[in-house]
């Protein structure tokens, strides 16, 4: 069975105080791999998508990696605007676009 | 540019009755999801379309009901309320199939039954 988990569940930074969230996935036909923001009471909002192991995409303080085996989300420099939580996903073969959804890690980063 | 829209935002039912959440997009994507989000879980598959006419079971179907009679709309039935359906829904959409086109997101809707 295709499974995603992210961990840790919840992290709380400094501002400034760089560091990583994880998101492992079941390794069967991985045909994406999917990063979302979600804030309080909204729905999840599109930030990445890789596809293949060795990928890298940025956007501002964010900078998401790719393995065979895991993704990483980088925050560099956090500010206290980025506290969300943060949802990864994986599209696996055989599915139509349908996405597994990992647990999601809540990030606090406070002043 | 609405993006997707859902109705009511919030929603009480009592054990035993029935309701439909709104969902309408005005993207023209054929593929349209509806998940619930639980406290501490990942989103979960209640329901997809990929297109008007044509809709198919995902993770967590039972104690709902879905039809596609539009591109734009894709509306989610509660018949016969229970506890366990108290959730926040989310409603999704995307473009074609063929690439890994993300899912774009509607605002959820909270619904408590008791």
């Amino acid at each position: 069975e295709d499974q995603v988990t992210q961990s840790p569940e919840a992290l709380r930074l400094q501002e400034g105080e760089s560091s990583s969230l994880n998101c492992s996935y079941t390794v069967s036909g991985l045909r994406g791999l999917f990063w979302y923001r979600q804030d309080p009471g909204k729905g999840p909002e599109f930030l990445f998508t890789l596809y293949s192991a060795g990928e890298e995409k940025e956007k501002e303080r964010l900078k998401a990696t790719l393995t065979k085996k895991e993704s990483f989300l980088h925050i560099t420099a956090p500010k206290p605007e980025d506290s969300a939580t943060y949802l990864c996903a994986g599209r696996f073969s055989g599915g139509y676009n349908k996405l597994i959804f990992g647990a999601g890690t809540r990030l606090a980063v406070h002043p | 540019n609405a993006g997707v829209t859902q109705t009511p935002k919030f929603r009480i039912l009592k054990i035993g009755q029935s309701m439909t959440l709104q969902c309408t997009q005005d993207m023209n994507h054929n593929y349209m999801y509806w998940y619930r989000q639980d406290p501490g879980m990942g989103l979960k598959l209640i329901y997809y379309s990929v297109g008007a006419g044509i809709t198919d079971k995902g993770e967590v179907p039972n104690g709902y009901n879905v039809s596609r009679s539009t591109t734009e709309d894709f509306p989610l039935r509660l018949e016969l309320a229970a506890p366990s359906q108290t959730s926040v829904y989310f409603c999704a959409s995307s473009p074609e199939q063929g690439s890994l086109y993300e899912q774009y997101f509607g605002p959820g809707t909270r619904l408590t039954v008791t």
